[in-house]
C-alpha cells in the first residue's frame, strides 16, 4: 500500500507475555520511529532509525523493550514480559530525509495488557 | 535534547470562535517546526511545518503557525473554527540537521461544540 502498515490493529494480551508489533514503512523511507501514545501522555519517543546510523534508543523505557529495523525497511518492536503499563497505542512513522522529513503515521497497534 | 510544551490541553469552543494553541520548544541551535492534528478515529497528519523563511506559515483547512525566535514558540491559529476542527493537536520541533529526533509536546484536545 502507499501507507505506513502497522500490525496488529489490536493486540490483548496477558501480563507477563512477549508480544511483537511490525511496522512497514513507505517504501524509499529511510528514517522509520516508533513512539507510543497513552492518554493525556502525548507521544512519547520510542526509537528512531535512520538509514543506516545506530538507532536512537534513548526513548526506551526499559530493557524489556527492543526494537530492529531488517534490511532498512520492516522494523519490529518487542516487548517482553508485558506489564499493565505498557498498554498503549504504539504509532509507527516514517520520512524520506531524516532530518528534515515530514512524518508520516501508521494507524497505531492498539496493545492491552490484562 | 529537545522539549515541547504545550499547554491548555483541553479547549473547549463554539463555532465561528477564534482558536490559538501555545506551543514553546526549547533547543539550542536552529529547528524545524510542525503541528499535527490526529481527528477522532483517524492516524495523526501534518498541519503545518516551518523549516525556515516567512515565519508565518500557512497550512491546510485555514490554520496558520507564525514562529518567534526569540519567544521559542510556534503558536498555531485559526481565526473561526468549524465542528469539524475537534481533533487533538500536537506541536513537534526537530533540531534541524543530523539525526536529531522529532520530539512532541502532550497534545490539545479541542472540541468544536456546533
Amino acid at each position: 500500500g502507499a501507507g505506513v502498515s502497522q500490525s496488529p490493529s489490536n493486540k490483548v494480551t496477558e501480563k507477563g507475555k512477549d508480544v511483537e508489533l511490525r511496522c512497514d514503512p513507505i517504501s524509499g523511507h529511510t528514517a522509520l520511529y516508533w513512539y507510543r501514545q497513552s492518554l493525556g501522555q502525548g507521544l512519547e519517543f520510542l526509537i528512531y532509525f535512520q538509514g543506516n546510523s545506530a538507532p536512537d534508543k534513548s526513548g526506551l523505557p526499559s530493557d524489556r523493550f527492543s526494537a530492529e529495523r531488517t534490511g532498512g525497511s520492516v522494523s519490529t518492536l518487542t516487548i517482553q514480559r508485558t506489564q499493565q503499563e505498557d498498554s498503549a497505542v504504539y504509532l509507527c512513522a516514517s520520512s524520506f530525509e531524516g532530518h528534515t522529513g515530514e512524518l508520516f503515521f501508521g494507524e497505531g497497534s492498539r496493545l492491552t495488557v490484562l | 535534547a529537545q522539549s515541547v510544551s504545550q499547554h491548555n490541553h483541553h479547549v473547549i469552543l463554539s463555532e465561528a470562535a477564534s482558536l490559538e494553541l501555545g506551543c514553546n520548544y526549547s533547543y539550542g541551535g536552529t529547528v524545524n517546526l510542525f503541528w499535527y492534528v490526529q481527528y477522532p478515529g483517524q492516524h495523526l497528519q501534518l498541519l503545518l511545518k516551518y523549516f525556515s523563511g516567512d515565519p508565518l506559515v500557512k497550512g491546510i483547512k485555514g490554520f496558520e503557525a507564525e514562529f518567534i525566535k526569540s519567544k521559542f514558540s510556534f503558536n498555531l491559529r485559526k481565526p473561526s473554527v468549524q465542528w469539524s476542527d475537534t481533533a487533538e493537536y500536537f506541536c513537534a520541533v526537530k533540531g534541524a540537521g543530523g539525526n536529531n529526533r522529532l520530539a512532541f509536546g502532550k497534545g490539545n484536545q479541542v472540541v468544536v461544540i456546533p
